[in-house]
């Protein structure tokens, strides 16, 4: 069970390249979400998605957008590359609460994109 | 979601009990603790939550004052491989987003 899946796991871009994060789970989760971390700091919310054909925008979507075509994956694309999107990107997914008496939002996370732009 | 806050870092010794506090003072009634933490250079893993009962699993316990106002993750024998950034998040009943403050980094001793 490969659980939450990010390719590629390093990449360097030069100054408005374009580039696609793709996140695959294999849990049949509902949601997903991409976050990013700049060093020192605590994740952010990219864009995040409730279920196939979905997207949503979380505390940081600017210069970034998303697509769930499938259930299973969720890309994260850039398409004018920026110094200040130099981080490290995380893909999670959860599933849906079955219940509204039961709050769950357990979340697992892929182990990262490491993306550089000069 | 209401605000937490957690000390910046501790430090505890091997297979001692390491206690990470966390205030949530303006908690609603609604609003779950949760508890993830990360491990150098991997991504978030998820501990345990709870909502105002006292809650254990194989990985943490987890206690709640009564008032909810503060809660406490515990680790009951502490190894090498908990040094790690915890995180506590106040998450409402329904909602997906989670947000991640600062933490508390954790380091744990020979």
């Amino acid at each position: 069970n490969a659980g939450v899946t990010q390719t590629p796991k390093f990449r360097v871009l030069k100054t408005g390249q374009s580039m696609t994060l793709l996140c695959a789970q294999d849990m049949n989760h509902e949601y997903m979400y991409w976050y990013r971390q700049d060093p020192g700091m605590g994740l952010r919310l990219i864009h995040y998605s409730v279920g196939e054909g979905t997207t949503a925008k979380g505390e940081v979507p600017d210069g970034y957008n998303v697509s769930r075509l499938k259930k299973q994956n969720f890309l994260l694309g850039l398409e004018s590359a920026a110094p200040s999107q130099t981080s490290v990107y995380f893909c999670a997914s959860s599933e849906q609460s079955g219940s509204m008496t039961l709050a769950k939002n357990i979340q697992y996370f892929g182990a990262g994109t490491r993306l550089s732009v000069l | 979601d209401a605000k937490t806050t957690q000390p910046p870092s501790m430090d505890c010794a091997e297979g001692r009990a390491a206690n990470l506090p966390c205030n949530h003072s303006t908690i609603s009634g609604n609003e779950y603790v949760y508890w993830y933490r990360q491990i150098h250079s991997q991504g978030p893993q998820y501990i345990i939550h709870g909502l105002k009962n006292n809650e254990t699993n194989e990985m943490a316990s987890l206690i709640i004052t009564e008032d909810r106002k503060s809660s406490t993750l515990i680790l009951p024998h502490a190894t090498l491989r908990d040094t790690a950034v915890y995180y506590c998040i106040v998450l409402r009943k329904g909602a997906q987003k989670l947000v991640f403050g600062q933490g508390t980094r954790l380091t744990i001793n020979p």
